[in-house]
């Protein structure tokens, strides 16, 4: 059974672009949540989605933004980067919208912005 | 503010000896606690969830408790293969989101 998908895997941005990130689900799970991993920070809940609805936002500013589409894939966009905007960008899904815990992981998107 | 702190940040065992790392939580209301592994260049992978104090769940040489504050995941006779950051994670009752702590580094040496 594949695992979460996530695309691509690095990049390198420039101040003031805008990146999209990708995730795909493992087959059967509809939700999907994504989380910015920093050094200093830690995980940090960006925002998760089911059936092509938000659910839930975490506290970020309204550069970062995201969308699922009906076959549960989910991107993530960030405009107008930032040098603080370098992290690791995880998707995580889950089988049903039951409130669970129990996420898996993608391996990630390393950004890194110049 | 659900408020998660992990001590140590790191860790050095050598192998076989035993030692327990530490979670200390701060939630309105616990739905539950979890706990993760991460290895270098990849994302978390579940390893707990617990959902009330005096809980305990075992896999392998690892165990995880909860007591009504902090969680402890007890490592038995680690082996080097243990090494990696251990992230714990909860969920208010409250709240769809989990909130991590910052990890424990954990390096087992041969």
């Amino acid at each position: 059974k594949a695992g979460v998908t996530q695309t691509p895997r690095y990049l390198i941005k420039t101040r003031g672009q805008q990146v999209t990130l990708s995730c795909s689900p493992i087959s059967g799970h509809r939700s999907v949540s994504w989380y910015q991993q920093t050094p200093g920070q830690g995980l940090q809940f960006l925002f998760e989605y089911f059936s092509e609805t938000q659910r839930n936002k975490g506290n970020f500013p309204g550069r970062f933004s995201g969308r699922q589409f009906s076959n549960s894939r989910s991107e993530m966009n960030v405009s107008t980067l930032e040098l603080g905007d370098s992290a690791l960008y995880l998707c995580a899904s889950t089988i049903t919208g039951v409130q669970t815990g129990e996420l898996f992981f993608g391996e990630g998107s390393r950004l890194t912005v110049l | 503010e659900d408020q998660v702190t992990q001590s140590p940040e790191a860790l050095r065992l050598q192998e076989g000896e035993s030692s327990s790392l530490n979670c200390s939580y701060t939630v309105s209301g616990l739905r539950g606690l979890f706990w993760y592994r991460q290895d270098p260049g990849k994302g978390p992978e579940f390893l707990f969830t617990l959902y009330s104090a005096g809980e305990e769940k075992e896999k392998e040489r690892l165990k995880a408790t909860l007591t009504k504050k902090e969680s402890f995941l007890h490592i038995t006779a680690p082996k080097p293969e243990d090494s990696a950051t251990y992230l714990c994670a909860v969920q208010d009752t409250g709240r769809r989101a989990l909130t991590f702590g910052s990890g424990t580094r954990l390096q087992v040496q041969p």
